[in-house]
């Protein structure tokens, strides 16, 4: 099966730009996360979908992110406007069960980096 | 709320030299607890993970891991490492009923020759 996929891998913005993320689960997978990780600290979650609901969003930094599933498929995350201290890397995750007992499918990530 | 500690940020190890990585959680409930690895460039991956019953589990790549309700902690270990373990192991944990899985700061795993 493929596994999860991120898009784009890198990407490269002035302050005040707009930025999506992608992130395309694993098929059949209704459980999407997201997750990320400043400078080399924990990885820190983000939120997570079940299909196209929002299930909980509270590590959400503030309202200049905005997270979307639409159809209960692939996700964007977007980030309007970036500051400097949204740099670090985005992952995306899924999983097929609800609960946490299941493991997390992780995708390659996208590395943010903010001028 | 759960939190995870990593003790060490960094474990240098030369090759077939046995390693444990630290981990040490904190959770008013029951927890499941998770080690990932990260190659890289690439994305986490599942080494083992500890739901219930025996306390020592078996993970992929020779690792096990072994719980300790006691001392609140999830310590990983490999009798003999590879340059190709080297890499970053994030201890994880989650807890029942719960829908968010909460990582520790990693370990950057060094083998050397």
């Amino acid at each position: 099966e493929a596994g999860v996929t991120q898009f784009p891998s890198h990407s490269v913005i002035e302050k005040g730009q707009t930025v999506t993320l992608r992130c395309d689960p694993i098929s059949g997978h209704d459980n999407l996360y997201w997750y990320r990780r400043v400078m080399g600290k924990e990885i820190k979650f983000l939120l997570h979908f079940v299909k196209e609901s929002k299930q909980d969003e509270s590590g959400m930094p503030n309202n200049r992110f905005l997270a979307e599933r639409t159809g209960g498929t692939y996700s964007t995350l977007k980030v309007q406007p970036a500051e400097l201290e949204d740099s670090g890397v985005y992952f995306c995750a899924s999983s097929q069960e609800v609960g946490q007992m299941s493991p997390l499918h992780f995708g390659n990530g996208t590395r943010l980096t903010v001028t | 709320a759960q939190s995870v500690t990593q003790l060490d940020s960094q474990v240098p190890v030369f090759e077939e030299a046995p390693v444990e990585l630290r981990c040490n959680y904190s959770s008013s409930v029951s927890v499941y607890l998770f080690w990932y690895v990260q190659y890289p460039n690439q994305g986490l991956q599942l080494l083992l993970k500890y739901l219930s019953g025996s306390t020592l589990v078996k993970g992929i790549n020779g690792f096990e891991a072994e719980f300790n309700k006691s001392q609140t902690s999830f310590h990983l270990r490999k009798p003999s490492v590879h340059i190709s373990d080297t890499a970053e192991y994030f201890c994880a944990v989650s807890a029942p009923g719960g829908f968010k899985t909460i990582f520790g700061a990693g370990t950057r795993l060094f083998v050397k020759a």
